[in-house]
C-alpha cells in the first residue's frame, strides 16, 4: 500500500532541545494526524489538522498543514526524557475509503 | 471512562491454530479498524468496519476474519492461513460524520507470538 515519506527515521537529542520532524506526500491529503507511541502500547493522537496552512499547537508541540496539501511538520520544543518514543504521522486524501495513509515514523530519543 | 480495550495485552498460541484477539470500545464510534505492527515498521490495516454487520477488506487481509455484530465489539481472528501472525495487532475506532471524524483512537494492542 501507499507510504507516507517520514523523516528522520531516528533522532538523539539532548534535553531541552527542539526537535522538528516531517511528513511527504506524492498525493494531496485532506487530513494529517500526528500520533505518539510509547514501546508497547497504542498510538496517542497528538494533533489532527485539516485545512492547508494550518498551524495547532497542544502544549510544546505544534504541527503544520503544508500550503501545498502534500506535507506536514511537527515540532517539539524544549524537549524532556518524556517525549522519548516513535512519532508517526497519517494522513487521509480525497474519497471516502477512510484508510489512513501512514509514515514509518521518527524514533526519538532524549538525553536527559 | 470512555476508551479502547483490547485483551489479552499478551498471547501465544501455537503454529496451526486460530486465535481471536478481542477489542471492545464504548466511545459510541461507528468505525472500528485493525492494524498489525512489525518492528520498525508502520501501520498496515488489516480490516475495518463502518457500521455493524458491515466490514471491508483493508491492505493485508488475507489470513485474518473479523466480524461485527455490535457497535461496541469489533474481534479478529487470526486463522492458521497467516504465514507470519506474530505481530503487535491494534485496534482503533472513530466516528464517521463530523468534523474529526478522521481521527483514530487506539487501544493498547495485543502481542500475538506464535510458537
Amino acid at each position: 500500500g501507499q507510504q507516507l515519506n517520514q523523516s528522520p527515521q531516528s533522532m538523539f537529542i539532548q534535553e531541552g532541545e527542539d526537535v522538528s520532524m516531517n511528513c511527504t506526500s506524492s498525493s494531496i491529503f485532506n487530513t494529517w494526524l500526528w500520533y505518539k507511541q510509547d514501546p508497547g502500547e497504542g498510538p496517542v493522537l497528538l494533533i489532527a489538522l485539516y485545512k492547508a496552512g494550518e498551524l495547532t499547537s497542544n502544549g510544546r508541540l505544534t504541527a503544520q498543514f503544508g500550503i501545498t496539501r502534500k506535507d506536514s511538520f511537527l515540532n517539539i520544543s524544549a524537549s524532556i526524557p518524556s517525549d522519548v518514543g516513535i512519532y508517526f504521522c497519517a494522513g487521509l486524501g480525497a474519497g471516502n475509503n477512510r484508510k489512513l495513509i501512514w509514515g514509518l515514523g521518527t524514533s526519538l530519543a532524549v538525553n536527559p | 471512562d470512555g476508551g479502547i480495550t483490547q485483551s489479552p495485552k499478551y498471547l501465544f498460541r501455537k503454529e496451526g491454530q486460530n486465535v481471536t484477539l478481542s477489542c471492545e470500545q464504548n466511545l459510541n464510534h461507528d468505525a472500528m479498524y485493525w492494524y498489525r505492527q512489525d518492528p520498525g515498521q508502520g501501520l498496515r490495516l488489516i480490516y475495518y468496519s463502518q457500521i455493524v454487520n458491515d466490514f471491508q477488506k483493508g491492505d493485508i487481509a488475507e489470513g485474518y476474519s473479523v466480524s461485527r455484530e455490535k457497535k461496541e465489539s469489533f474481534p479478529l481472528t487470526v486463522t492458521s492461513a497467516q504465514k507470519n501472525p506474530t505481530a503487535f495487532y491494534l485496534c482503533a475506532s472513530s466516528l464517521v460524520t463530523g468534523p474529526s471524524y478522521n481521527e483514530q483512537f487506539f487501544g493498547p494492542g495485543t502481542r500475538l507470538t506464535v510458537l
